[in-house]
């Protein structure tokens, strides 16, 4: 069974101090790890798809890599609206079909 | 180009009651997914279909249940509503063939009383 561990669940940042969430997953034949971001009582954004171990993408002050254990997404300078619930998913074998197995999510906070 | 579109946005029924919940994928794509979010949990997979098909199932019991139109649009229904099912439903779409990213739309948010 795929299971994905996000951590932390709660982050706290001064604006500009950057950080790093972390995503750790166990799946069998990864055929893609998602990171979404989503605003409270709003649908997941996509925001980066990662498919081997050692690819990097960036977008804006956001940066994902994935290794073939666990995925970062580091934020660097973060503002205010950078403020959301991180969310780190990922696509198994052919026996899990096309489904996407999320993790809890952190919670990110910006302040000024 | 137009993303996925749910509606309602909002919902509110009575334990045993049903309820049907309709999504619109984004033009060309053909796959529609069906996750939940309840309070304080992760989106947990619910239906896949893709070509008017269902595709793949997770572990939810068979009073949720669904289909997909010819047009690809797509229809969730829940029947016997119990107070655990308040939560909020999100449809994703993919290209053909289901390995493509998935976008979201907004959600339904289902209340059961």
């Amino acid at each position: 069974e795929d299971q994905v561990t996000q951590s932390p669940e709660a982050l706290r940042l001064q604006e500009g101090e950057s950080s790093s969430l972390n995503c750790s997953y166990t799946v069998s034949g990864l055929r893609g790890l998602f990171w979404y971001r989503q605003d409270p009582g709003k649908g997941p954004e996509f925001l980066f798809t990662l498919y081997s171990a050692g690819e990097e993408k960036e977008k804006e002050r956001l940066k994902a890599t994935l290794t073939k254990k666990e995925s970062f997404l580091h934020i660097t300078a973060p503002k205010p609206e950078d403020s959301a619930t991180y969310l780190c998913a990922v696509r198994g074998g052919e026996t899990s079909g096309s489904r996407l197995t999320f993790g809890e999510g952190t919670q990110l906070t910006v302040n000024p | 180009e137009a993303g996925v579109t749910q509606s309602p946005t909002h919902l509110i029924k009575t334990r045993g009651q049903q309820a049907t919940l309709r999504c619109s994928p984004i033009s060309g794509h053909t796959s529609v997914y069906w996750y939940q979010q309840a309070l304080g949990l992760g989106l947990q997979f619910l239906l896949w279909y893709d070509e008017g098909e269902e595709r793949n199932r997770g572990n939810f019991p068979p009073r949720f249940s669904g289909r997909q139109f010819p047009n690809y649009s797509s229809e969730l229904n829940v029947n016997a509503l119990e107070l655990e099912d308040s939560a909020l439903y999100l449809c994703a779409s993919s290209p053909r063939g289901g390995v493509q990213t998935q976008y979201f739309g907004p959600g339904t948010r289902l209340l059961v009383l």
